[in-house]
């Protein structure tokens, strides 16, 4: 059975960081790409970036593109979203989640997956 | 960016009858190479994390109940709840897969009438 457990949320103030990390089981770690997605509160689902199984490939969106780094320890079977020059706006339940299958590239495009798998999530509270 | 558009916001439906949410992209998440629809839907209930039911458009996840289906192809696509059960008050997702940035629509809340 896949499980998938976040940590490293917490209260932290404009401007700082967090490093959040997501524990695997239950399958290959290293065959799979892997994702976050938050979820603000009382908010809808954002995808927040993707990384392929062996890490080679990562992707972001706009809003933390710069500021976001998304990493994977395959020895480990462990996922990071290093979280630096936090704003308001970042505060939201952040979600780790299992891709399908692992980035397939064919007729010179990128294929991703949708998630079959998310953990519970872990809150980011950014406030002063 | 492909957005997503989702109808209706909310939906309140009396037990055992049907439920229809909608879900529009704004450009084509058919790839012809391969004949498939990058679209999946998904259901959160409070305080949980979001569930994969519908992958492909239409090839419902293992495990989930044959009253759940999804349907459409490249911009129009819909999830079908055709016998309404009080487990399945939730909000509902689609979510296409076809390009990055991946992207959401805004959640469809189903209740019961």
């Amino acid at each position: 059975e896949v499980h998938l457990v976040e940590s490293g949320g917490g209260l932290v103030q404009p401007g700082g960081s967090l490093r959040l990390s997501c524990a695997a089981s239950g399958f290959t770690f290293s065959s799979y790409a892997m994702g976050w997605v938050r979820q603000a509160p009382g908010k809808g689902l954002e995808w927040v970036s993707s990384i392929s199984g062996s890490g080679g490939d990562a992707y972001y969106a706009d809003s933390v593109k710069g500021r976001f780094t998304i990493s994977r320890d395959n020895s480990k079977n462990t996922l990071y979203l290093q979280m630096n020059s936090l704003r308001d706006d970042d505060t939201a339940v952040h979600f780790c989640a299992k891709f399908f299958q692992d980035m397939v590239t064919f007729g010179g495009f990128v294929h991703t997956y949708h998630f079959d798998n998310w953990g519970q999530g872990t809150l980011v509270t950014v406030s002063s | 960016d492909i957005v997503m558009t989702q109808s209706p916001d909310s939906l309140a439906v009396s037990l055992g009858e049907r439920a229809t949410i909608n879900c529009k992209t704004s450009q084509s998440v058919l790839y012809n190479s391969n004949n498939k629809n990058y679209l999946a839907w998904y259901q959160q209930k409070p305080g949980q994390p979001p569930k994969l039911l519908i992958y492909w458009a239409s090839t419902r996840e293992s495990g989930v109940p044959d009253r759940f289906s999804g349907s459409g192809s490249g911009t129009d696509f819909s999830l079908t709840i055709s016998s309404l059960q009080a487990e399945d008050v939730a909000v509902y997702y689609c979510q296409q897969y076809y390009d990055t940035p991946l992207t959401f629509g805004g959640g469809t809340k189903v209740e019961i009438k």
